[in-house]
């Protein structure tokens, strides 16, 4: 699996969009990018997932450069309930995904 | 709604006891990991395992054993545990990409 790096906080005000940057320059053709986010004291949770493309879901939106070796993720109108830790990593989207690790993450914090 | 459930969500014990950490999934998913979490570090991999019976070490596996007779049930065995093994723990399960966790286990050792 591909090492991807965060930065390790960022903040943004309630009501603006929260961009969360994401580095992974050795990610593989079939590697998809993951984000996940854990709030404080629970267990994490999936937020969104794409190869190539941008995605969006109910959650969020995905921008994958075209290159593949950096991505973001959007939350449109960040609120307080956003302030997470969020985790990216790259994986194989198949059956075979075996050592899922995680790094350190980047901390959101929204302010009032 | 896909589920990951954890037996026990806060534990005490004392040093030197054999401690279980039990896992159950109900979405027939192949993978399950366990994890523990602590300040500044991150979640980390101890073991995971792909198949019934099968078992592989993730990144801190010393000092733990797993254990997978049943497809939805991966537990975690601290043989003696020991203070440095207080922690979050949290089991997770996966399809794909997409991993499910569990609420976590915050175990203290005394």
């Amino acid at each position: 699996d591909a090492k991807t790096t965060q930065p390790t906080s960022m903040d943004c005000a309630e009501g603006r969009a929260a961009n969360l940057p994401c580095n992974h320059s050795t990610i593989s053709g079939n590697e998809y990018v993951y984000w996940y986010r854990q709030i404080h004291s629970q267990g994490p949770q999936y937020i969104i997932h794409g190869l190539k493309n941008n995605e969006t879901n109910e959650m969020a939106s995905l921008i994958i450069t075209e290159d593949r070796k950096s991505s973001t993720l959007i939350l449109p109108h960040a609120t307080l309930r956003d302030t997470a830790v969020y985790y990216c990593i790259a994986l194989l989207d198949t059956g075979a995904n075996s050592k899922l690790t995680f790094g350190k993450g980047i901390t959101l914090s929204v302010r009032p | 709604d896909v589920k990951v459930t954890q037996s026990s969500r806060y534990l005490v014990k004392r040093t030197g006891e054999k401690v279980f950490l039990e896992c159950v999934q109900d979405m027939d998913h192949e993978n399950m990991f366990w994890y523990r979490q602590d300040p500044g570090l991150g979640l980390r991999l101890i073991y995971f395992s792909y198949d019934v019976k099968m078992k592989e070490k993730g990144d801190i596996p010393e000092g733990y054993s797993v254990s997978r007779e049943k497809k939805e049930r991966f537990s975690l065995i601290l043989e003696s545990a020991s203070t440095n093994q207080t922690s979050m723990y949290l089991c997770a399960s996966s399809i794909h990409g997409t991993i499910y966790f569990g609420e976590g286990s915050w175990l203290t050792v005394v």
